[in-house]
């Protein structure tokens, strides 16, 4: 069984750019989370989604957003980007819609803001 | 104000040897309590998961215990080996509103 899988693996952007991250979760699980990691502020939550509708989100500001497709793909996007912002972005699927349902987490996608 | 807190931030021992990391947290009405492992330039790896109801869970060499009442837990790795070398990671969650909320972290180092 194919594990998480995260677009791309490295990504260098501007300052005042966008960027989209793309996660495709382990077949069969619905729910998608995204997180944040950072030297400073170390692993915090972003968002998820399950079954395409947002179930939860951290206290990041409007400029994240995420969305989740039929196929439980997730994508988040992060406009008008900041030097701040660059971080590893994490996503991580849970086959069930319990939060006792473990996590399983892709490599990450690491943002670099020149 | 809901935190989780792993103290020491690095450990180097001897491999072979049994070993306890700490995790400790505010709020003892805790949903779970969760260990991972990140390996350098990886995601994380779950460890073990002790939902609020639980006292303990094993996996391995892996031992995690939860002690909601002093917000203590521990995860206990027996017979160490240069291959746990890793950075471990606690995370809490709790039902006010099931976001994870994590410790930074203690980076292990095995010896050989």
């Amino acid at each position: 069984k194919a594990g998480v899988t995260q677009t791309p693996r490295y990504l260098i952007k501007t300052r005042g750019q966008q960027v989209t991250l793309s996660c495709s979760p382990i077949s069969g699980h619905r729910s998608v989370s995204w997180y944040q990691q950072t030297p400073g502020q170390g692993l915090q939550f972003l968002f998820e989604y399950f079954s395409e509708t947002q179930r939860n989100k951290g206290n990041f500001p409007g400029r994240f957003s995420g969305r989740q497709f039929s196929n439980s793909r997730s994508e988040m996007n992060v406009s008008t980007l900041e030097l701040g912002d660059s971080a590893l972005y994490l996503c991580a699927s849970r086959g069930g819609s319990s939060y006792n349902s473990p996590l399983h987490f892709g490599n990450g996608t690491r943002l670099t803001v020149t | 104000k809901q935190e989780v807190t792993q103290i020491p931030a690095a450990l180097s021992v001897p491999e072979g040897e049994n070993l306890v990391l700490n995790c400790s947290f505010t709020d003892s009405a805790i949903y779970n309590l969760q260990w991972f492992r990140q390996d350098p330039g990886k995601g994380l790896t779950s460890l073990l998961l002790i939902q609020s109801s639980q006292r303990e869970q094993t996996s391995g060499r892996l031992n995690a215990s939860l002690d909601k009442s002093s917000g203590r837990s521990t995860l206990y790795i027996a017979a160490s080996q240069p291959g746990d070398s890793a950075t471990y990671l606690c995370a809490a969650v709790w039902d006010s509103n099931y976001q994870l909320i994590w410790g930074a972290g203690t980076k292990l180092i095995i010896k050989p």
